[in-house]
């Protein structure tokens, strides 16, 4: 099993600002994806990355995939509270199932 | 709507017991997946299935078994339970894929005393 490595562990910071966490292989990924985790609840799928060099926005979300293949990052303009909860990284080894990272737990306070 | 459910979504259980958690979808997806989330170790894959009557272990298989007999369940037992098990539990479906979302139950939490 490839470790995926995210960082931040945790991130807290107020409604408005900006911030990015990072998730980093030492392997190559064929396709990576973000999840995110609310308290209580299962994750949920918030992309999908496929190209090396890959940009993609889902409204405040930015997400990027290393020319390389080996990281990604996820960048998240003025921040809301709605936004808090923990964001996952994860990539298929091998089959259907997923390999993922511990995550990054985010805290955006009013 | 389709959905993918998990009962019970509580469970205190005592060491040495078998317990078994269930998992139903609607999907109609055929590869379904059993993970534990504990913290500082994120989500780790217990075992997961590619249709009926197939099983497979996954990284944390040990203490656990899967049977799947239907397209729709993929219950999840521990044969005894142990301290060491007591954990958040998750079922999700796919679709056959690389690149098809993995859609997530809401958890049961289970805890062994």
């Amino acid at each position: 099993t490839q470790l995926l490595e995210q960082s931040p562990q945790f991130l807290s910071i107020q409604e408005g600002e900006n911030l990015t966490v990072y998730c980093n292989s030492s392997s190559v990924f064929s396709s990576l994806q973000w999840y995110r985790q609310e308290p209580g609840e299962g994750p949920v799928l918030l992309v999908t990355v496929v190209t090396g060099g890959e940009v993609k926005k889902l409204k405040r979300l930015t997400f990027q995939f290393g020319d390389a293949r080996k990281d990604s990052s996820l960048h998240i303009t003025a921040a809301q509270p709605g936004d808090t909860g923990l964001y996952l990284c994860a990539r298929r080894d091998s089959g259907y199932a997923l390999n993922f990272g511990k995550g990054t737990s985010l805290l955006v306070t009013p | 709507d389709a959905e993918i459910t998990q009962s019970p979504r509580h469970k205190i259980t005592e060491t040495g017991r078998q317990v078994t958690l269930a998992c139903h979808q609607t999907w109609n997806h055929n590869n379904m997946f059993w993970y534990r989330q504990d913290l500082g170790h994120g989500l780790r894959l217990i075992h997961y299935s590619y249709g009926v009557h197939d099983t497979n272990k996954g990284e944390v298989s040990d203490g656990y078994s899967v049977s799947r007999s239907n397209t729709e369940d993929l219950p999840l037992t521990l044969e005894s339970a142990a301290s060491s098990q007591t954990s958040v539990y998750f079922c999700a479906s796919s679709e056959a894929g690389e690149l098809y979302e993995q859609y997530f139950g809401p958890g049961t939490r289970l805890t062994v005393t």
